[in-house]
């Protein structure tokens, strides 16, 4: 089984300053990773994802993560956040065996101040 | 990205009634969609998973009877909440893939039910 862990439910930040979104993953088999983003009252939007390859992963709105496989982390950064990114990012796992539904964290905050 | 679509994205309800939720992938077929269900400020908890053209498979704890799902075609996959009442008000959110192995999760902006 899988689990993912996102070290913290709120992170709050000032305008353009950077952040980090922390994720850490269990798993005793492969796994393809994803970050998503969700507005308040919608649904959620692939920012990025890791299935193979380079470790480090461009994703839309400026974001992008680094896959360690040694620590089993997914952090996403972004160094110049927006108002606009004011919402809830989840990060996901997905076992690399077929199409079976994604293990999610519980979920950050990021509010942006400005 | 692919793009799945839910209909209705807001849905009042009296109590006792069933309503009816539809998830569609519009550019892509989906042998397998998946319904989740999101209370306030936490995560996305799965309810089941809906196959084309067989049984859905419910999580431990989802009641079948109250949650019907039909997957009648290859882009189609309906979640109908019978008999609903105030405590199932929440947001649903049905997820499909084009398929093969890892492939991406594309989401539905979600149906808001709440029952009076």
């Amino acid at each position: 089984a899988q689990s993912v862990t996102q070290l913290d439910s709120q992170v709050p930040v000032f305008e353009e300053a950077p952040v980090e979104l922390r994720c850490n993953y269990s798993s005793s088999v492969s796994v393809y990773l994803f970050w998503y983003v969700q507005y308040p009252n919608q649904g959620l939007q692939l920012l990025l994802k890791y299935l193979s390859g380079s470790t480090l992963v461009k994703g839309i709105n400026g974001f992008e993560a680094e896959f360690n496989k040694s620590q089993t982390s997914f952090h996403l950064r972004k160094p110049s956040v927006h108002i606009s990114d004011t919402a809830e990012y989840f990060c996901a796992v997905n076992p690399a065996s077929g199409n079976t539904p994604l293990v999610f964290g519980k979920g950050t905050r990021l509010s942006v101040i400005a | 990205g692919a793009v799945v679509s839910q209909h209705p994205s807001r849905v009042i309800c009296k109590s006792g009634t069933s309503v009816k939720i539809e998830c569609r992938s519009l550019d892509f077929q989906a042998t397998t969609m998946f319904w989740y269900r999101q209370f306030p400020k936490q995560s996305l908890m799965l309810m089941a998973t809906s196959n084309e053209g067989s049984k859905a498979t419910y999580e431990q704890g989802v009641e079948k009877d109250k949650f019907l799902i039909n997957h009648a075609s290859l882009t189609l996959s309906t979640l109908t909440v019978t008999s609903a009442h105030p405590e199932d008000s929440s947001f649903y959110i049905c997820s499909a893939g084009p398929g093969g192995r890892g492939e991406t999760q594309y989401f539905g902006p979600g149906t808001r039910l709440l029952v009076l």
